[in-house]
């Protein structure tokens, strides 16, 4: 059965740096784009990254130049790694599995807050 | 980058039908979206690629009751038989190049 844990979120104070980390199973990882997507209390899904198979990365222009996706495909792993974040960075981060263009499969999200 | 536009909230009532509408910004008529539903206090599911063809192929275990069309650049999402399981947020989702796009999403209110 397909699987996506996330972890790694957590409360962070503005200014400050969080990893997140996705744990796939039940796919060949390596044969697929992987991206985050995220979803601020009560609003909308908001696509944030993808990395596909060769490693080739895209960022949405809200976090260009703060994070950085990465994949470690030995671990089946995804990661985000998050840095000056801000106030309007909260929300829950979804790990999500491409099929092409689209997600297929969504994991169950971890939550991030940013807060002093 | 394209946009996509989705009316904020629709309701049906129980053992009905209802259509939702995703629009596709000018130009894009014959892109590929994926319609995904997120039930309340739920992680979004997968449910279908719809292609600007009409052909729509679901994902592994959504119910036959959903299914989907297009129109120009309208792409639709019915959804027969409603069940009280179906009221959820709806969202759209297109890419262009380098870029992801998810639509506003739509509330779907079951009566």
């Amino acid at each position: 059965e397909m699987q996506l844990l996330e972890s790694g979120g957590g409360l962070v104070q503005p200014g400050g740096s969080l990893r997140l980390s996705c744990a796939a199973s039940g796919f060949t990882f390596s044969n697929y784009g992987m991206s985050w997507v995220r979803q601020a209390p009560g609003k909308g899904l908001e696509w944030v990254s993808t990395i596909g198979v060769v490693g080739n990365t895209y960022y949405a222009d809200s976090v260009k130049g703060r994070f950085t996706i990465s994949r470690d495909n030995s671990k089946d792993t995804l990661y985000l790694e998050m840095s000056s974040l801000r106030a309007d960075d909260t929300a829950v981060y979804y790990c999500a599995k491409r099929a092409g263009g689209y997600v297929d499969y969504w994991g169950q999200g971890t939550l991030v807050t940013v807060s002093s | 980058q394209p946009v996509l536009t989705q009316s904020s909230s629709a309701s049906a009532s129980l053992g009905s039908s209802v259509k939702l509408t995703c629009t596709l910004s000018s130009g894009r008529s014959t892109y590929i979206i994926a319609w995904h539903q997120q039930q309340p206090g739920k992680a979004p599911r997968y449910l279908m690629k719809l292609e600007g063809s009409g052909t729509y192929n679901r994902g592994s275990g959504v119910p036959d009751r959903f299914s989907g069309s297009n129109s120009g650049a309208d792409r639709y999402l019915t959804i027969s038989n409603l069940q009280s399981e179906d009221e959820a947020d709806y969202y759209c989702e297109t890419w262009d190049g380098n870029s992801r796009v998810f639509g506003g999403g739509t509330k779907l209110t079951v009566l």
